[in-house]
């Protein structure tokens, strides 16, 4: 057990629909990462969150939307999903801003759009 | 822009040999590069890192190579062991950015 903890485990979902990833970190990290894995890909940065803001963005699509709460939890919330949008969901964690810490990872969550 | 470059989508090493992972990167800012672990079902897992003012770091028999000319690092790992097979894959940051990840490496080791 890495200390992060992602829900579900799996999703599978219609095409159009509407979904929420929930991650929470490890305990005592205040940034948050959440990255996408599609099939044969690299991590994708999608997007990052630092106790409580938006610190950086990356290949992150309109149709997404991520927050994180004053507990510290985040969540990803995929819209109007499409067969493209099938990967597996990381996010990671890490005490302070930045990839010198090092990220822990959670299990992810492998979304199936259908 | 992919920054960061794994142009070897898989190796197979037998037991007891020396496996080689390799990794490219674009941005000669990058001042910190990291190599992590993957098993199926489970997340990216930490294994060993370098910064770019060092150009070897070692840790029991996973050894990463930084060659700051050519932009090209590498991990070594000896001797290989069944278990080593996963996914690796090669990150690196600058300041307080961002991890950039590489495409992976597949590692089979056969015995």
């Amino acid at each position: 057990d890495s200390g992060v903890t992602q829900t579900p485990k799996h999703l599978i979902t219609a095409t159009g629909q509407r979904v929420t990833l929930r991650c929470s970190p490890r305990s005592g990290d205040l940034s948050v990462y959440w990255y996408q894995q599609s099939l044969d890909q690299g991590l994708q940065f999608l997007i990052q969150y630092y106790n409580g803001e938006e610190r950086a963005k990356g290949n992150i699509l309109e149709r997404f939307s991520a927050q994180q709460f004053p507990d510290l939890h985040s969540e990803l919330n995929l819209s109007s999903l499409e067969l493209g949008d099938s990967a597996l969901y990381f996010c990671a964690s890490s005490p302070r801003q930045g990839g010198y810490y090092g990220y822990t990872f959670g299990s992810g969550t492998r979304l199936t759009v259908v | 822009d992919q920054q960061v470059k794994q142009n070897s989508p898989s190796l197979s090493v037998q037991e007891g040999r020396i496996s080689i992972l390799n990794c490219d990167y674009t941005n000669s800012m990058f001042d910190y590069f990291l190599w992590y672990k993957k098993y199926p079902a489970e997340g990216p897992t930490f294994l060993i890192s370098i910064s770019s003012i060092k150009d070897k770091n070692e840790d029991g028999r996973f050894t990463v190579f930084l060659n700051k000319s050519a932009k090209h690092l590498s991990l070594h790992i000896v001797p290989s062991q069944p278990g080593d097979s996963a996914v690796y894959f090669c990150a690196a940051t600058l300041g307080a950015q961002k991890l950039v990840f590489g495409q992976g490496t597949r590692l089979t080791i056969n015995p």
